[in-house]
């Protein structure tokens, strides 16, 4: 039983690269949530999804998409990265809206 | 989701009990309190939530007041690992909107030796 795994753990991007997080949970969970946090601030909620084939946005969704095709995958694309974008990015997901939520160990993203 | 208020930074001594307030004024009927907490740049945690009633389980205590506007997240024995950020978050689980789990700046908690 893995949890949430994040892939890739770390990477460099180039300004106008585009790349994709990808977020896997193994616990059969309906809920996934995609946050970004900067340095010295909480969590902000970029997108979320509350079952397969749903997306919804957080509070800060420009520059990002995501896709939740399987039910254990939640994909986070950057189409066009700006160093504005640099930041780590945690992935989360729930059973249901009565329990608690698991969190990956997070994706440390620098855009140059 | 209500909002919630908590102080930016607090310490505690290792050994004592560490009592980490939320102030949630707004919240509404259907409406839980969760806590979590983030050690260094890991993922955060979950702790434990609660309705209306005090909570405990190994890691903590909550404590709701009455009239449930704040609540309390008591650590009895606090090591230098608890050193962390804590965040208090009110969300309810009935759906729609209020499917987002939304977290604020939190209390960083220092345990000092």
């Amino acid at each position: 039983n893995a949890g949430v795994t994040q892939t890739p753990k770390f990477r460099v991007l180039k300004t106008g690269q585009s790349m994709t997080l990808l977020c896997a949970q193994d616990m059969n969970h309906e809920y996934m949530y995609w946050y970004r946090q900067d340095p010295g601030m909480g969590l902000r909620l970029i997108h979320y999804s509350v079952g397969e084939g749903t997306t919804a946005k957080g509070e800060v969704p420009d520059g990002y998409n995501v896709s939740r095709l399987k039910k254990q995958n939640f994909l986070l694309g950057l189409e066009s990265a700006a160093p504005s974008q640099t930041s780590v990015y945690f992935c989360a997901s729930r059973l249901d809206g009565y329990t608690e939520a698991f969190f990956g160990q997070g994706t440390r993203l620098t855009v140059v | 989701d209500a909002k919630t208020t908590q102080p930016p930074s607090m310490d505690c001594a290792e050994g004592r009990a560490a009592n980490l307030p939320c102030n949630h004024s707004t919240i509404s009927g259907n409406e839980y309190v969760y806590w979590y907490r983030q050690i260094h740049s890991q993922g955060p945690q979950y702790i434990i939530h609660g309705l209306k009633n005090n909570e405990t389980n190994e890691m903590a205590s909550l404590i709701i007041t009455e009239d449930r506007k704040s609540s309390t997240l008591i650590l009895p024995h606090a090591t230098l690992r608890d050193t962390a950020v804590y965040y208090c978050i009110v969300t309810s689980n009935s759906g729609g909107s209020n499917y987002k789990l939304t977290f604020g700046k939190g209390t960083l908690l220092t345990v000092n030796p």
